[in-house]
């Protein structure tokens, strides 16, 4: 069975540019959730998604948005990035939380981000 | 907001002896803690998870106690090996809420010496 699988896996912008990232949950997974990782805050819950729909988001500015498709695919992206977005962006994805199921969370390899 | 801390932020141990790491919980609503292992270019990893209504899980070389009156949550590593060098995060959630947000540690480096 495949992991969650994360596109790109690296990436360079340019401040002011924006950038879209690429999730793709595991086979059966309907939620899918995005988190922030840099060494100075840690992993930063940014937003969480189940059945096209965003149930939960993080406190980040509104350039940061997510969205999710009927497959459970998602995408986030940034717009006008600043240098401090640079930083591994980490989507995890979950089976419902029925019965035995505690609904943790897989994560993929991330996309590292960087901006210049 | 709340958060989930770590106590130390390296650990260096012998191989073949055992681990301990710990981590202290804000949220006393919180009824489920995990332990994610990262090895370096990598995404976390799961690695074992308890409910609050218990206090001791086990899995394989792996132990988790939870002390929910201390609000305090630890992973044992029994005969650590020098793969299980890696970062080390605890998280919490409330599942109350409805949703499957982790509140995440800032993480613990255990590095093993051969």
């Amino acid at each position: 069975k495949a992991g969650v699988t994360q596109t790109p896996r690296y990436l360079i912008k340019t401040r002011g540019q924006q950038v879209t990232l690429s999730c793709s949950p595991i086979s059966g997974h309907r939620s899918v959730s995005w988190y922030q990782q840099t060494p100075g805050q840690g992993l930063q819950f940014l937003f969480e998604y189940f059945s096209e729909t965003q149930r939960n988001k993080g406190n980040f500015p509104g350039r940061f948005s997510g969205r999710q498709f009927s497959n459970s695919r998602s995408e986030m992206n940034v717009s006008t990035l600043e240098l401090g977005d640079s930083a591994l962006y980490l989507c995890a994805s979950s089976r419902p939380r029925t019965g035995k199921n505690t609904g943790e969370l897989f994560f993929g390899e991330g996309s590292r981000l960087t901006v210049l | 907001g709340e958060s989930v801390g770590l106590h130390l932020p390296t650990l260096s141990v012998q191989e073949g002896d055992n681990s301990i790491i710990n981590c202290a919980y804000s949220n006393s609503a919180s009824d489920y803690f995990i332990w994610y292992k990262q090895e370096s270019g990598k995404g976390p990893q799961f690695i074992i998870d308890i409910r609050s209504n218990m206090d001791k899980r086990q899995g394989q070389r792996v132990t988790v106690l939870l002390n929910k009156t201390v609000k305090h949550l630890s992973l044992q590593i029994a005969a650590t090996q020098p793969g299980d060098s890696a970062v080390y995060f605890c998280a919490d959630r409330y599942s109350g809420a409805g949703s499957y947000q982790l509140t995440f540690g800032k993480g613990t480096k255990l590095s093993v010496i051969p």
